[in-house]
């Protein structure tokens, strides 16, 4: 079993949909997850950064943490053509010297 | 905001050269780098974690005499693809940690012929 799990799509919605993507994992010892926006043959850029268990919203996106349950979502409102890309979710114990897991990537 | 900065974007090599690619961090000290792979429609497989002034950590199967990795400051860390082969054909990304982010440069495709 991965550590992460990430459906990888694609994903394919219209335009002004409200899109729900997620991760489950399984190390219990993750404490910061983050989702990251991938275009295609460029580097990852950080959308989402959360602590621990919560919300956290930033204009039309939307992390979720739930780590009871181990899971984790990205919900991005009125989707636009722009929001087309890879998105991936990653997650570490601890920053600094921790390695990222990432997931393997939804393709919306 | 922070930003990681990759060089070249792309290259291509001929089969048994090696090629260099840098990965700078812009306005932030990094002692700490990352070094991912990502094959297409994949996810990015970790390389190694790249240390200032010490060796880099490989991940298993990653070979370091192949992969060599050099972070001689705070701002610079580079990976070395020595004699390279169509297999390692790939898109290399670094990465960087400033505070509680991790930010990732460009990434530069590598095309072996």
């Amino acid at each position: 079993q991965k550590e992460v799990e990430q459906d990888p799509g694609p994903l394919s919605v219209p335009e002004g949909a409200i899109v729900s993507l997620n991760c489950t994992y399984s190390n219990s010892a993750f404490q910061y997850f983050m989702w990251y926006r991938q275009y295609s043959r460029k580097g990852p850029e950080l959308l989402m950064y959360t602590y621990s268990s919560g919300n956290k919203e930033d204009g039309r996106f939307t992390a979720q943490v739930d780590k009871s349950s181990k899971y984790i979502s990205l919900f991005i409102r009125d989707s636009q053509p722009s929001d087309s890309a890879t998105y991936l979710c990653a997650m570490t114990p601890n920053f600094g010297n921790e390695k990222l897991t990432f997931g393997t990537g939804t393709r919306l | 905001g922070a930003v990681v900065s990759q060089h070249p974007s792309w290259v291509i090599c001929k089969s048994g050269t090696s090629v260099k690619i840098e990965c700078r961090s812009l306005d932030f000290q990094a002692t700490t780098m990352f070094w991912y792979r990502q094959f297409p429609k994949q996810s990015l497989m970790l390389m190694a974690t790249s240390n200032e002034g010490s060796k880099a950590t490989y991940e298993q199967g990653v070979e370091k005499d192949k992969f060599l990795i050099n972070h001689a400051s705070l701002t610079l860390s580079t990976l070395t693809v020595t004699s390279a082969h169509p297999e390692d054909s790939s898109f290399y990304i670094c990465s960087a940690s400033s505070g509680n982010t991790i930010y990732f440069g460009e990434g530069s495709w590598l095309t072996v012929v």
